[in-house]
């Protein structure tokens, strides 16, 4: 069965500072991977996905993340955080084209941003 | 293409009372799913639906609760006698599937509706 762990509860970083969210998966074969941003009282949305090529994926508002299948991890960067990044990340795991595709998320991140 | 709507945003119900929710998935899309998040925690996977036919339902999804999608396109969420242990955030995913099962793995989520059990 699929595992997703974020080890990083809280992260608190400087406004214009860089950004590196750690997430961690489990899973038999290449997963699907995805990083989701949700604000205070809101639902999910996608900041960017990886299901196979480049393990470099760029996403919306400046975000980038890479797979590295050997650490089993897809860590997702910024290069200057902005303050209205402040919000909680989770990453997720879905299983392979074929089938049936639920999401297996993390318990994610809350991204603090000091001025 | 105005995504996925969820209609209340905001359900206070005493225990023992029943809910239920409505989602409205992307126009287009095929599959639907729902999810339960908790404060502090993740989005947990509750049950899906390729059409109108529900596919897969968690062990989370207990006897109380019950889904449907009667028509392929807007699904209910209902909850009988609930649970303080019921509040939560539920939240409504949709995507396109293709054909022979292809695809499907980008889910657009909505707003969710956050149910409060007094």
């Amino acid at each position: 069965a699929q595992s997703v762990t974020q080890p990083d509860i809280h992260i608190t970083v400087s406004e214009g500072a860089s950004l590196e969210l750690r997430c961690n998966y489990s899973y038999g074969a290449t997963p699907y991977l995805f990083w989701y941003v949700q604000s205070p009282g809101q639902g999910l949305q996608l900041l960017l996905k990886y299901f196979s090529g480049d393990t470099l994926v760029q996403g919306i508002k400046g975000f980038e993340a890479e797979f590295k299948r050997s650490q089993s991890s897809f860590n997702l960067r910024k290069p200057s955080v902005h303050w209205s990044d402040a919000a909680e990340y989770f990453c997720a795991v879905g299983a392979p084209p074929i089938g049936f595709q639920k999401l297996v998320f993390g318990t994610g991140t809350r991204l603090l941003v000091s001025p | 293409d105005t995504g996925v709507s969820q209609d209340p945003r905001h359900k206070i119900t005493k225990r023992g009372q029943n809910v239920t929710f409505r989602c409205d998935p992307i126009s287009e899309h095929n599959r639907l799913y729902w999810y339960r998040q908790t404060l502090g925690q993740g989005p947990e996977f509750l049950t899906y639906f390729q059409n109108e036919a529900q596919l897969e339902k968690s062990r989370l999804l207990s006897d109380r609760f019950s889904a449907e999608r009667p028509k392929g396109s807007f699904s209910t969420l209902e909850i009988q006698r609930t649970e303080q242990g019921d509040s939560a955030m539920y939240l409504c995913a949709s995507s396109l599937g293709l054909a022979g099962g292809r695809g499907g793995n980008e889910q657009f989520f909505g707003p969710g509706t956050r149910l409060t059990v007094l």
